[in-house]
């Protein structure tokens, strides 16, 4: 069981707004950098959003990546079909002394 | 083209003991940390092992004793092996390039597709 609570899923209509949340604690989020992830059955993963908040080479403007305290979110505006699939925030936690992954949320775009 | 390809996956019976291959191309291993992550069927990420370009090593509590990475550079290629197969080590292994230094700061920037890996009886 991860330690870093996702919603499940989300969706929303091509050219709206979501925002997926990311809840940890003090031994990660809170003193971690948050990682986001985006995965596609049959592809390799994709590096998102690294440092919170820093948006990783070849990813559009539209994703955006906050931290505050022991929460973290990734909002994805103007949304499209690709944005389909499932998000993992990411963090080292010292207590556990590994790197954990988020639950997981799965996008559909309606 | 700047990619990383693992292989080796497939089908072992409990107990026993497979080894993945992620070969890289397109940068230079030997300057990179390499980092394995697995997806089993109905759950989420979960970090597998660190490869430290430096040598150093760590890992999930849940495969430490049972699985070690390594890496042979003039190869270009960063390897896991697994002993000690249980049912629950049943997944699709990733390997993934890292970033950050210090692990309160590690990231992966390119990952590969993944090697499928069965265990079963």
């Amino acid at each position: 069981q991860s330690v870093l609570t996702q919603p499940p899923s989300v969706s929303e209509a091509p050219r709206q707004r979501v925002t997926i949340s990311c809840s940890g604690g003090s031994s990660n989020v809170g003193n971690s950098a948050v990682i986001w992830y985006h995965l596609l059955p049959g592809k390799a993963p994709k590096l998102l959003i690294y440092y919170n908040d820093m948006l990783a080479s070849g990813v559009p403007d539209r994703f955006t990546g906050s931290k505050s305290g022991t929460a973290a979110s990734l909002a994805i505006s103007g949304l499209q079909s690709e944005d389909e699939g499932d998000y993992y925030c990411a963090a080292w936690d010292a207590r556990l002394n590994a790197y954990v992954f988020g639950t997981g949320t799965r996008v559909t775009v309606l | 083209e700047v990619q990383l390809v693992e292989s080796g996956g497939g089908l072992e019976r409990p107990g026993g003991s497979l080894t993945l291959s992620c070969a890289a191309s397109g940068f230079i291993l030997s300057n990179h940390d390499i980092h394995w992550v697995r997806l089993a069927a109905g759950k989420g990420l979960e970090w597998v092992a660190y490869n430290g370009n430096t040598g150093d090593t760590k890992y999930a509590t849940s495969v430490k004793g049972r699985f070690i990475v390594s890496r042979d550079n003039d190869k270009n290629t960063a390897f896991l092996q697994m002993s000690s197969l249980r049912d629950e080590d049943t997944a699709i292994y990733y390997c993934a390039r890292g970033w950050g230094g210090v692990p309160a700061n590690w990231y992966f920037d390119l990952w590969g597709h993944g090697a499928l890996v069965t265990v079963s009886s």
